[in-house]
């Protein structure tokens, strides 16, 4: 099956731990968005990439991470600079052109504990 | 400043009524245009998109949407709702940003509630 998969479904965080969400997508997409969902409300651009070995900072990067150094996985990291990381997170691909849409994954929940 | 508005939280309609979510949006240059539906705990499901073209755009599940460039807007329409369309909706804007990437920025979304 073609698609982006996003794991896990659901993270528990101490503290003080950095966390690392999977995301890979079997598309052949050039560029890659992860976004924080809080409850109740929009999504938020964390992170984006448009090629490989490239990324931008997106509207709410601090105490965020990512690297792009396949095409097919864009991994974030939850630092521990994040004072607030509870969130659903998610994670799309698009083929990289202005007309294209997006495909998102099914979703990574993150709770501090 | 660029962005989208989605300015209703919440729409209800009696299910086979019309319904309409509202978009607008604030961009230099041409818009390309989105509508996603989400379903709870769930990732995002795209509906439609405007391009260029005919103003009135055709989607998934009988959804609709009509670009107004005069009024900066992209809503959402669908001629008979249904329960199984309650859900949280998207409307979301790509444009080539000051920086000249080309970032997808979401509206705060609004849920819609069909009632029986």
């Amino acid at each position: 099956d073609g698609g982006i998969t996003q794991s896990p479904k659901y993270l528990f965080r101490k503290e003080g731990q950095n966390v690392t969400l999977s995301c890979e997508q079997n598309l052949n997409h050039d560029a890659m968005y992860w976004y924080r969902q809080d409850p109740g409300q929009g999504l938020r651009l964390i992170y984006y990439s448009q090629i490989v070995n490239d990324f931008q900072k997106g509207d709410i990067a601090e105490g965020y991470s990512v690297s792009r150094e396949k095409k097919e996985s864009f991994p974030l990291t939850v630092t521990s600079a994040q004072k607030n990381p509870t969130a659903f997170y998610l994670c799309a691909s698009s083929a990289g052109g202005l007309h294209t849409e997006a495909f998102f994954g099914q979703g990574t929940r993150l709770t501090v504990v | 400043a660029q962005s989208v508005a989605q300015p209703e939280d919440q729409v209800n309609v009696a299910e086979g009524n019309p319904l309409t979510v509202k978009c607008t949006y604030s961009v230099s240059g041409n818009p390309y245009l989105f509508w996603y539906v989400q379903y709870p705990n769930r990732g995002l499901q795209f509906l439609l998109k405007y391009i260029t073209g005919d103003n009135l755009v055709k989607g998934s599940y009988g959804f609709e949407a009509e670009f107004n460039k005069s009024q900066s807007s992209f809503h959402l329409k669908k001629p008979s709702a249904l329960v199984s369309d309650s859900a949280l909706y998207f409307c979301a804007v790509r444009a080539i940003w000051m920086d000249s990437s080309y970032k997808l920025i979401f509206g705060s979304g609004t849920r819609l509630l069909v009632r029986p």
